[in-house]
């Protein structure tokens, strides 16, 4: 299964609401997680099961969608925010990630 | 909750390497565990995992015949040996817990990382 992640990169300011999709190439339910990953470290989980917040992440991070496309929104953007995002599918082998988008100050 | 990983290394094409993880601060015996390598620059990619009890293992298809992905419960520790190395296989390797006791493969979410273990294989 393939995922896609749009947009690549995006510039935005604090305060900002911003949204990435993610698209996979057959339906994969809600088995959807997203991941942060800052420069040098390792990543941690968001959301589990496409909109399930994961404890301690701030309540301003939200996912949804189901089937073949999914949204992670941020709703009002933090400067510790700035990272690059990953979904990751888990309904079928091998478990894959999509590309990346990068979030970065404008 | 904590993974460390360690085994990592400066390493010929064709060498061999074991890689392992401890955890603690959690039941391990409970989880699956995935292992995921980020090549420099690049995302993510998953690599293997093996479930609770050790019983099931998958891997992708890049590393198929050549990694081998283990466990031994009684010490809470995780292994992958890698074997036949390539340029390719230089990455940071990270051993990352599922989040769902007893899941079902291939899981729900990863919610435990390490902090990574690098393995640079280079002639």
């Amino acid at each position: 299964i393939q995922l896609t992640q749009s947009p690549s990169s995006l510039s935005a300011s604090v305060g900002d609401r911003i949204t990435i999709t993610c698209r996979a190439s057959q339906g994969i339910s809600s088995y959807l997680a997203w991941l942060q990953q800052k420069p040098g470290k390792a990543p941690k989980l968001l959301i589990y099961t496409a909109s399930t917040l994961n404890g301690g992440v701030p309540s301003r991070f939200s996912g949804s969608g189901s089937g073949t496309e999914f949204t992670l929104t941020i709703s009002t953007l933090q400067a510790e925010d700035y990272a690059t995002y990953y979904c990751q599918q888990l309904n079928s082998y091998p478990p894959t990630f999509g590309p990346g988008t990068k979030v970065d100050i404008k | 909750e904590q993974l460390v990983e360690s085994g990592g290394g400066v390493v010929q094409p064709g060498s061999s390497l074991t890689l392992s993880c401890v955890a603690s601060g959690f039941s391990f015996s409970g989880y699956g565990i995935h292992w995921v390598r980020q090549a420099p620059g690049k995302g993510l990619e998953w690599v293997a995992d093996i479930s609770y009890d050790g019983n099931d293992k998958y891997y992708a298809d890049s590393v198929k015949g050549r990694f081998t992905i283990s466990r031994d419960n009684s010490k809470n520790t995780l292994y992958l040996q890698v074997s036949s190395l390539r340029v390719e296989d230089t990455a940071v390797y990270y051993c990352a817990k599922e989040w769902k006791w007893e899941a079902l493969h291939p899981g729900y979410g990863l919610n435990v990382w390490g902090q990574g273990t690098t393995v640079t294989v280079s002639s």
